[in-house]
């Protein structure tokens, strides 16, 4: 069974440009979660979608957006960039994305982003 | 509040050795808490979780105790290995009808001599 796959890996963007970084769950897997992971600030939820729609979210500006598509997969969006955007940005998937030992969360191994 | 404090930021170890990571959390609506174990390049990975209502969980060297009443939880890696050296996170989510929000402690660098 193949794990949940980011793409891309590696970003370089300067400030203010956008960015689009992509999500593919593990196979029938209908949630799908976002964090930001930096040195400072460690691990931050960022939002959860599941059935295309937005579940929870997390403290960060609206400039962070995502959706969820039909087939589970997911893109996260940020807008403006901005220097502290600098970080790994992880997605995690799992069946129902209620937490218990029964649909546990699986990590990507995340797009590093960096913003010049 | 909604934070997890994590100690200690980083641990060394002997081979052999009992590994011992600290949590502490102040929302009462946390119930669930596993702890996820993250290699460099890697995302992090599930290595053991626990419901609030049991003290202690076990899973061949890893052991989690629970204690509800002073809101800590702790990870015990028994016979410490090399290849246990990596980062750990302590975790906490709400009840299973909110959804998938974990809130994730600091973070524990251990390292694990030979």
């Amino acid at each position: 069974k193949a794990g949940v796959t980011q793409t891309p890996r590696y970003l370089i963007k300067t400030r203010g440009q956008q960015v689009t970084l992509s999500c593919s769950p593990i196979s029938g897997h209908r949630s799908v979660s976002w964090y930001q992971q930096t040195p400072g600030q460690g691990l931050q939820f960022l939002f959860e979608y599941f059935s295309e729609t937005q579940r929870n979210k997390g403290n960060f500006p609206g400039r962070f957006s995502g959706r969820q598509f039909s087939n589970s997969r997911s893109e996260m969006n940020v807008s403006t960039l901005e220097l502290g955007d600098s970080a790994l940005y992880l997605c995690a998937s799992s069946f129902s994305g209620l937490s218990s030992d029964k649909n546990i969360q699986y990590f990507g191994a995340g797009t590093r982003l960096s913003v010049l | 509040q909604q934070q997890v404090k994590q100690s200690p930021q980083s641990l060394i170890v002997q081979k052999g050795g009992i590994s011992i990571i600290n949590c502490a959390y102040e929302n009462t609506a946390f119930d669930y808490f596993p702890w996820y174990q993250q290699f460099p390049g890697k995302g992090p990975a599930l290595l053991i979780a626990i419901r609030p209502d049991v003290s202690e969980k076990k899973e061949g060297r890893f052991t989690i105790s629970f204690n509800k009443s002073a809101k800590q939880f702790s990870l015990h890696i028994m016979d410490s290995q090399p290849g246990d050296s990596a980062t750990y996170f302590c975790a906490a989510s709400p009840v299973e009808t909110s959804g998938s929000r974990l809130t994730f402690g600091e973070g524990t660098q251990l390292t694990v001599n030979p």
